[in-house]
């Protein structure tokens, strides 16, 4: 089982609202990652980070912003909720692996997100 | 065009029996294969990494088949149970950037019955 947390699990709130989805690993890993998944569809990466003071937008444009000030913790933030954020937001980290093979990723229960 | 491709979308079997999930991709440059097993409300799990040399991999009752050549894999789940029921995820790692990009597939979510 992968040390790896998400908090809330599950947020209903209004339009408009300023919302923050933890996580947090204590593994110690370098590289952590958001992604957002819709029922029956891929994960999409929408920020990920290497480090403490790195974060980089991924593949999928997101309105959410993300803060890496702490190696174990990485949380997202929504300024302002819209139904369209209506989603599953999961977190994954990842160590850089020592003889550059492949970085298993981690992932945390995600936190299901639904905007009124 | 997604560039990793499942079949079927969906399975129901019977406790007891043999299933196989079937992976294709074209993701270019190639590192890595995943299958994940995500159950519902929950995140993806690993279950079995495939590098390019390797063609055949075993987790328990999970074996996932590897073939680079054709960029099609398979996940053979051997005397299901009920806990099998979930979602089965098919990611390819490319080795083109120091991030080690992920796609993923939209899965195939399995049914298992008593």
């Amino acid at each position: 089982e992968a040390d790896i947390y998400q908090t809330p699990r599950y947020l209903v709130i209004g339009t408009g609202k300023k919302i923050t989805l933890e996580c947090s690993q204590t593994m110690g890993h370098d590289k952590m990652y958001w992604y957002q998944q819709d029922p029956g569809m891929e994960l999409h990466l929408i920020h990920y980070s290497y480090g403490v003071n790195s974060t980089e937008k991924g593949d999928l444009s997101s309105e959410s912003t993300v803060s890496r000030i702490r190696t174990e913790h990485f949380p997202l933030t929504l300024e302002s909720a819209r139904p369209s954020h209506t989603s599953q937001y999961l977190c994954a980290s990842s160590e850089t692996p020592r003889d550059n093979s492949y970085n298993e990723q981690f992932f945390g229960p995600g936190t299901r997100l639904t905007v009124l | 065009k997604n560039q990793v491709e499942q079949s079927p979308q969906s399975l129901i079997i019977l406790e007891g029996k043999n299933c196989t999930l079937q992976c294709n991709y074209t993701v270019s440059p190639f590192s890595n294969l995943r299958w994940y097993k995500q159950d519902t409300g929950r995140g993806p799990v690993s279950l079995t990494i495939m590098t390019f040399s390797e063609n055949t991999k075993s987790n328990g009752r999970y074996t996932a088949t590897l073939d680079a050549d054709t960029k099609q894999s398979s996940l053979h789940i051997t005397a299901s149970q009920l806990s099998d029921s979930a979602s089965y995820i098919c990611v390819v790692s490319d080795r083109g950037s120091t991030l080690g990009r992920l796609y993923f597939g939209r899965g195939t979510q399995l049914t298992v019955w008593p």
